[in-house]
């Protein structure tokens, strides 16, 4: 069965860190997208990125990069120089194709607190 | 700017009451997404439509049910509430994935609901 497993319940840093969030996953489908998503103290998942398992190079968007290997089935985001507004719960995710819909499977969510 | 809206953020019921959690989204999308958020699990799907009148179960939808009678608009109905389905509570809607799983969902800001 599709799994997504986020093993850092909570992670606590000083301002300006660098700080890597782990996301590994299981699937026997060829074809799979993989999301992260930000939820911040207003409790809104805001989307991050997706990326399609056709495509395994790393991205880089201002602070936050990500790097996708599946080889083992880890899609791992890293936040540079971490800044408070960084604090939020972190969710990776799986698509999953379930009787002919599609659908996502969550992690358990990574607590991320900056402090300053 | 999109929006997914839910109506009530915190509600307070008993137990046996009759619970409607409603979801308005006004970017025309066909898909639309009930889940239930809780420490420690993340996020799990209750159920989801594709169309109007139409209604699929995810993975818990025991307790539930839910009502699509136009394209904007998906109710969560909790027939008779318990204190197990005190929860997060988070719809969410999508347009039509551009392949399998590409969907991006847009999320709401949740129900926070607590049976007493």
């Amino acid at each position: 069965a599709q799994k997504v497993t986020q093993a850092q319940t909570e992670i606590s840093v000083v301002e300006k860190e660098d700080v890597t969030l782990d996301c590994v996953y299981e699937t026997r489908d060829t074809t799979y997208y993989l999301f992260w998503y930000k939820q911040p103290p207003s409790g809104e998942l805001v989307f991050l990125i997706r990326r399609n398992s056709f495509d395994e190079q790393n991205e880089i968007s201002g602070r936050y990069s990500w790097n996708f290997q599946k080889s083992t089935s880890s899609f791992n985001f890293t936040i540079t120089a971490s800044q408070v507004v960084d604090s939020a719960v972190y969710f990776c995710a799986l698509s999953e194709v379930s009787g002919g819909y599609n659908k996502l499977i969550f992690g358990a969510g990574t607590r991320l607190a900056v402090h300053p | 700017d999109v929006k997914v809206t839910q109506s009530s953020r915190y509600l307070v019921k008993r137990t046996g009451e009759k619970v409607f959690l409603e979801c308005v989204q006004d970017m025309d999308h066909e898909n639309m997404f009930w889940y239930r958020q809780d420490p420690g699990l993340g996020l799990r799907l209750i159920y989801f439509s594709y169309d109007v009148k139409m209604k699929e179960k995810g993975d818990i939808p025991e307790g539930y049910s839910v009502s699509r009678e136009k394209k904007e608009r998906f109710s969560l109905i909790l027939e008779s509430a318990s204190t197990n389905q005190t929860s997060m509570y988070l719809c969410a809607s999508s347009a039509p994935g551009q392949g399998a799983g590409a969907n991006v969902l847009t999320f709401g800001a949740g129900s926070r609901l607590t049976v007493l």
